[in-house]
Formats: C-alpha cells, sequence, structure tokens
C-alpha cells in the first residue's frame, strides 16, 4: 500500500530490553523523522535523516539509535529501553523544502515495564 | 532551542461557538504549519503559512501568521463536533526540520 506505515503499532517490553521500531514510506521522500508524543510537550524530534546513509541527532536523542541504508526505511532501535522511553512514536516523512508537508505514519505506542 | 508555546492547553466548547487558538514563539520562522491529530492516528497538515501577516482560509477555519512570523492563530468560526482534536502548530526551520508546539485539545459538544 502507497503511504507511511509503522509496525508493531503497539508494543509492550521490559526495561533493559533493546527494541526496534519499523518505518517504512513509498513516496521516495529524502527527509524522514522520528518524534516523541508525550502529554505536555508535543511532539519532540529524535533523529531525523535527510537522505540514506544520512542522519542527525534531534531534540531528545539519547538512548535511541537509527540507521538509513534505504531510502523507503528508517528503523529506529532503543538500545536498552527505560521506563522513560514510554511513548507513542510517530514516524514522518517529507520531500525537501521549508514549505513540504511532512506525512506522518500511524503511530507505535510502546509500553516499558 | 525554538520553542512554541500554544494557547489554551484544552478547550471544551459547545457547537457553534468560536474559538481562537494561539501560537507563540521569540523565534522567527521560514514558515509555519498546522495539523490536525485525532486520536491513534498521526497528525495531518491543514495549512501552511509563509509570508508575514499572511491569511489564510480554509472552510471555517482562518489562519494568521504574524508579521513578524513569531506566531500564528487559528480561528475557527460555528465549531462542530467534528472539529475536535488535537491541534498542532509547527514552524520550519532549517534541513526540513518541524518544531512543534505543545498543542491544544479542543472537544466540541452538541
Amino acid at each position: 500500500d502507497a503511504g507511511i506505515t509503522q509496525s508493531p503499532r503497539y508494543k509492550i517490553t521490559e526495561t533493559g530490553r533493546q527494541v526496534t521500531l519499523m518505518c517504512h514510506q513509498t513516496w521516495s521522500h529524502s527527509y524522514m523523522f522520528w518524534y516523541r508524543q508525550d502529554l505536555g510537550h508535543g511532539l519532540r524530534l529524535i533523529y531525523y535523516s535527510a537522505a540514506a546513509d544520512i542522519t542527525d541527532k534531534g531534540e531528545v536523542p539519547d538512548g535511541y539509535v537509527v540507521s538509513r541504508s534505504k531510502t523507503e526505511n528508517f528503523p529506529l532501535t532503543l538500545e536498552s529501553a527505560t521506563r522513560s522511553q514510554t511513548s507513542v512514536y510517530f514516524c514522518a516523512s517529507t520531500a525537501a523544502g521549508l514549505r513540504e508537508t511532512q506525512y506522518f505514519g500511524p503511530g507505535t505506542r510502546l509500553l516499558v515495564l | 532551542t525554538q520553542l512554541l508555546e500554544q494557547s489554551p492547553q484544552f478547550l471544551s466548547i459547545q457547537e457553534g461557538e468560536n474559538l481562537t487558538v494561539y501560537c507563540n514563539s521569540s523565534s522567527v520562522f521560514s514558515s509555519l504549519q498546522w495539523y490536525r491529530q485525532e486520536p491513534g492516528e498521526g497528525p495531518v497538515l491543514l495549512v501552511t503559512v509563509v509570508t508575514g501577516g499572511e491569511v489564510k482560509k480554509l472552510k471555517r477555519l482562518t489562519f494568521q501568521f504574524g508579521d513578524a512570523r513569531k506566531d500564528s492563530s487559528l480561528h475557527i468560526t460555528a465549531a462542530q463536533p467534528g472539529d475536535t482534536g488535537l491541534y498542532l502548530c509547527a514552524g520550519a526551520s532549517t534541513a526540513s526540520k518541524l518544531t512543534f508546539g505543545t498543542g491544544t485539545r479542543l472537544q466540541v459538544t452538541l
């Protein structure tokens, strides 16, 4: 299907475990982003990527790792999950340009016990 | 770090009422976008404003970008239950990155 998809939609894990959230887009957008959404904080940028093999930190990168070997995929890994990483995670993509729309995936709701 | 403050945080009104949501920053943005998010879904773009002083209308929604490109407002006329959702403003700066506001949760009741 065309668009931007995320998997899994829901995930429960335990403190200390590694978790990978997947994001896939079919538009060949150059830019991709990972955000986390928490009450009172809106959406905060974790990492972003301007193209394959180019990634950079956002506002809250600690505890997260990203990679982008292919334009269409942008996985986010929590190396050792902590309770503070319980959140809803959104992936987004956009074509280059400051006026371009960011298209968001449906989100992954992560609970770290 | 650029910050965008939205007010009010929560708004509960009856159908037919008017409302305004504000988005303020001390930083200048190249453009400003407004998104709406419904429960269980990602945000969806409503509008992008680019020029200082610009006003855009989308049916009953009116968006304005401040003259100095630091603030914006969203006005809804005759709100309907279908307008219920989380409204987010987002400022664009460099590298296609957006800084999101804290959000305004709107509930419109019959």
